[in-house]
C-alpha cells in the first residue's frame, strides 16, 4: 500500500512563526502535491512538484513556499504565518504514468492553528 | 481547465436507504473521474474512479458511480447505507496532471 505520511497531526503556532510541514512517500511518486482543506471550500492546491528540486504553483500559492531536495520528500513553508493560513493541510503524492489517471494518494493531514 | 461542482453540500439519511452524491464536471475530451471519502479527523482515501471502459465503477463497500458522458456527471449511489458510511465524499476530475477536487458532500446518516 501507498503511504504518504505527515509529520505532524496537530499543531499550534503564534503569528509571525515560520513553519514547517513535513511530508514523506515510500512508493517512489515523482508528483507530490500540497493542499489546504477548508469548510465550504474544499480543496484548494497550493504547489506541486513534478520532480526532485521542481516545483510550480497552484491555485493559492501566496504565503506559502515549498521544497523538494529529495525524491521522497515534499515540505510546505509558511515563511511568517497568519492567522488566515489556520487549516487543515493535506498533502498527497501520485505516480507519473498516464495509466494511473493521476491517483493520487493522501497523507493523514495535519491541522494548523495559527494564534 | 477543468471544474467540478457538487451541488449538495449536506446529505442526511436514515441507514438502510439509498443514497445519491452528485457529482458534474465540465466537459472535455477525455476524462478519469474520482471519488473520495474522509472520515472524521483523517485524510482522504479513494473510494472508485472511472478511467476508461465500463461507464459503471463499484468500490468493495458498495458504493458505485457510473460516467455519463452526454450529462457530464459521475453520480455516487449506494442502495442501502449504514451508519459508518457517515463521513465526507469528494469528486474529482484529472486535469492534466493534477486533480480538480469538488467542495464536498457531507453524508450523514442517522440510526
Amino acid at each position: 500500500d501507498v503511504k504518504v505520511t505527515q509529520s505532524s497531526r496537530y499543531l499550534v503556532k503564534r503569528t509571525g512563526e515560520k513553519v514547517f510541514l513535513e511530508c514523506v512517500q515510500d512508493m517512489d511518486h515523482e508528483n507530490m502535491f500540497w493542499y489546504r482543506q477548508d469548510p465550504g471550500l474544499g480543496l484548494r492546491l497550493i504547489y506541486f512538484s513534478y520532480d526532485v528540486k521542481m516545483k510550480e504553483k497552484g491555485d493559492i500559492p501566496e504565503g506559502y513556499s515549498v521544497s523538494r531536495e529529495k525524491k521522497e520528500r515534499f515540505s510546505l513553508i509558511l515563511e511568517s504565518a497568519s492567522t488566515n493560513q489556520t487549516s487543515m493541510y493535506l498533502c498527497a503524492s501520485s505516480p507519473s504514468d498516464r495509466d494511473s489517471g493521476n491517483t493520487i494518494y493522501f497523507g493523514e493531514g495535519s491541522w494548523l492553528t495559527v494564534v | 481547465a477543468q471544474s467540478v461542482t457538487q451541488l449538495d453540500s449536506q446529505v442526511p439519511v436514515f441507514e438502510e436507504a439509498p443514497v445519491e452524491l452528485r457529482c458534474n464536471y465540465s466537459s472535455s475530451v477525455s476524462v478519469y473521474l474520482f471519488w473520495y471519502v474522509q472520515y472524521p479527523n483523517q485524510g482522504l482515501q479513494l473510494l472508485l474512479k472511472y478511467l476508461s471502459g465500463s461507464t459503471l465503477v463499484e468500490s468493495i463497500n458498495g458504493f458505485e458511480a457510473e460516467f455519463n458522458k452526454s450529462q457530464t456527471s459521475f453520480h455516487l449511489r449506494k442502495p442501502s447505507v449504514h451508519i459508518s458510511d457517515t463521513a465526507e465524499y469528494f469528486c474529482a476530475v484529472s486535469d492534466t496532471d493534477k486533480l480538480i477536487f469538488g467542495t464536498g458532500t457531507r453524508l450523514q446518516v442517522f440510526p
